[in-house]
């Protein structure tokens, strides 16, 4: 089993392009996240999705929107990229009443 | 909202010395509670979790937490760090009837030798 699949690890952006962050778990899991993580700030919930077909806002969602395709995979995506948008992105999963699984993160630079 | 706290932001401590890393959680119902610890250069990896049952949890690599509900707290402990312990770890909650999984802002462990 791979676990969660992020793609792509690292990214290079101009402000104002857009890209989509793919995630994928072979696990089985309802639940899904994505997360960013800043310096000094922690992990901060961007959005998550309960099942496939739902998705929620978290803590900061501004700026970004999120596709859960199927059981397997729930996207990331920035429409328009800000230089504030620079940050390690997680994307994590669940089943009920057990821990979350994390990718390996995709380090994304805003220029 | 439900929001996590960790009062420590970066603790430095010897080789030997007691680790305890504060955690407070603002949600008032029942509550999944974690602590995950994330090596440098890598992803977050759990270390223990409570869901239900005894409070006094224990964890990989020597790690335990108590879970004290009426002061919100899962504070993390451990007798004798170590040097490999040295690493910044996140307290997490999500409520027992959602999905909804929260992280604090970590607390950043030096350990010297």
């Amino acid at each position: 089993n791979a676990g969660v699949t992020q793609t792509p690890k690292f990214q290079v952006l101009k402000t104002g392009q857009s890209m989509t962050l793919q995630c994928a778990q072979d696990m089985n899991h309802n639940s899904m996240y994505w997360y960013r993580q800043d310096p000094g700030m922690g992990l901060r919930l961007i959005y998550y999705s309960a099942s496939e077909g739902t998705t929620d806002k978290g803590e900061v969602p501004n700026g970004y929107n999120v596709s859960r395709l199927n059981k397997r995979e729930f996207s990331l995506r920035l429409e328009s990229a800000a230089p504030s948008q620079t940050s390690v992105y997680f994307c994590a999963s669940t089943l009920e009443d057990t821990e979350a699984f994390f990718g390996q993160g995709t380090r994304l630079t805003v220029v | 909202a439900q929001s996590v706290s960790q009062h420590n932001h970066h603790v430095i401590l010897s080789e030997a010395a007691s680790l305890e890393l504060g955690c407070n959680y603002s949600y008032g119902g029942t509550v999944n509670l974690f602590w995950y610890v994330q090596y440098p250069g890598q992803h977050l990896q759990l270390l223990l979790k409570y869901f239900s049952g005894d409070p006094l949890v224990k964890g990989i690599k020597g790690f335990e937490a108590e879970f004290i509900k009426s002061k919100f707290s899962f504070n993390l402990r451990k007798p004798s760090v170590q040097w490999s312990d040295t690493a910044e770890y996140f307290c997490a909650v999500n409520e027992g009837n959602t999905d909804k999984l929260i992280f604090g802002t970590g607390t950043r462990l030096q350990v010297f030798p």
